[in-house]
């Protein structure tokens, strides 16, 4: 079984739709994030969930929303997709305790805005 | 400000030569970590090791060693006798153990590693 997974793993879609990205763990954690890796490869995290709460909210648009129904979801919401979102886009979830427990990363979510 | 840099963009090595990517990092806090994970070209983010800001012993998990040294806010990732299945994109991470900080990963930039047969 997959420990972190997201749907879909490619996403190609035209400039102004809406689209999601869903992630599920299956860790029993508590955290849970989204980090965008643009094409230079560069990671940046997006947003953290702790138990359903916002922890972090890194400067990210507000075309992006996250929602996290459930300890184990956390699923990415984009408005008015524009070119630039064109990136890979990781979930991660951890145990609490922050910063010193491991991170576990999705296979990613590539996508294409035209 | 916390900041980790990874002056090696690409590396290029042969098969069975020893190679070392060098990780910098800075912060204020007194109690941080720091990660190395691996990106194969499958694209997926695998952990390799953590080490914690009170633990400076090396480590060493077969041919990887990892070379933590606070003096100098370094953590060199060492393979020994590479392979060409090393070939990726390595990155070296840092995070901060304060709750405020929601345990985010600061990334460096990545370095990629070509092994050639």
């Amino acid at each position: 079984d997959t420990a972190v997974s997201q749907t879909p793993k490619y996403l190609v879609t035209q400039m102004g739709n809406d689209k999601s990205i869903k992630c599920e763990q299956n860790l029993g954690h508590d955290t849970m994030y989204w980090y965008k890796q643009d094409s230079k490869k560069f990671l940046k995290i997006m947003f953290s969930y702790n138990n359903k709460e916002l922890i972090i909210n890194e400067t990210v648009p507000n075309r992006f929303s996250p929602k996290s129904p459930d300890k184990a979801h956390l699923n990415l919401h984009i408005n008015s997709l524009e070119l630039g979102d064109s990136a890979v886009y990781f979930c991660a979830s951890s145990l609490p305790g922050q910063g010193l427990n491991i991170q576990y990363f999705g296979a990613g979510t590539r996508l294409s805005v035209l | 400000a916390q900041k980790v840099t990874q002056a090696q963009t690409e590396i290029s090595v042969v098969e069975k030569e020893d190679v070392t990517l060098d990780c910098v990092y800075e912060t204020r806090d007194t109690t941080y970590y720091l990660f190395w994970y691996k990106q194969p070209p499958s694209g997926e983010l695998v952990f390799l090791i953590r080490r914690n800001s009170f633990d400076e012993q090396n480590e060493i998990s077969g041919r990887y060693s990892w070379n933590f040294q606070k003096s100098t806010s370094s953590f060199n990732f060492t393979i020994t006798a590479s392979q060409v299945v090393d070939s990726a994109v390595y990155f070296c991470a840092l995070s901060e153990g304060f709750y405020n900080q929601g345990g985010k990963l600061i990334f460096g930039q990545g370095t990629e590693l070509s092994v050639k047969p």
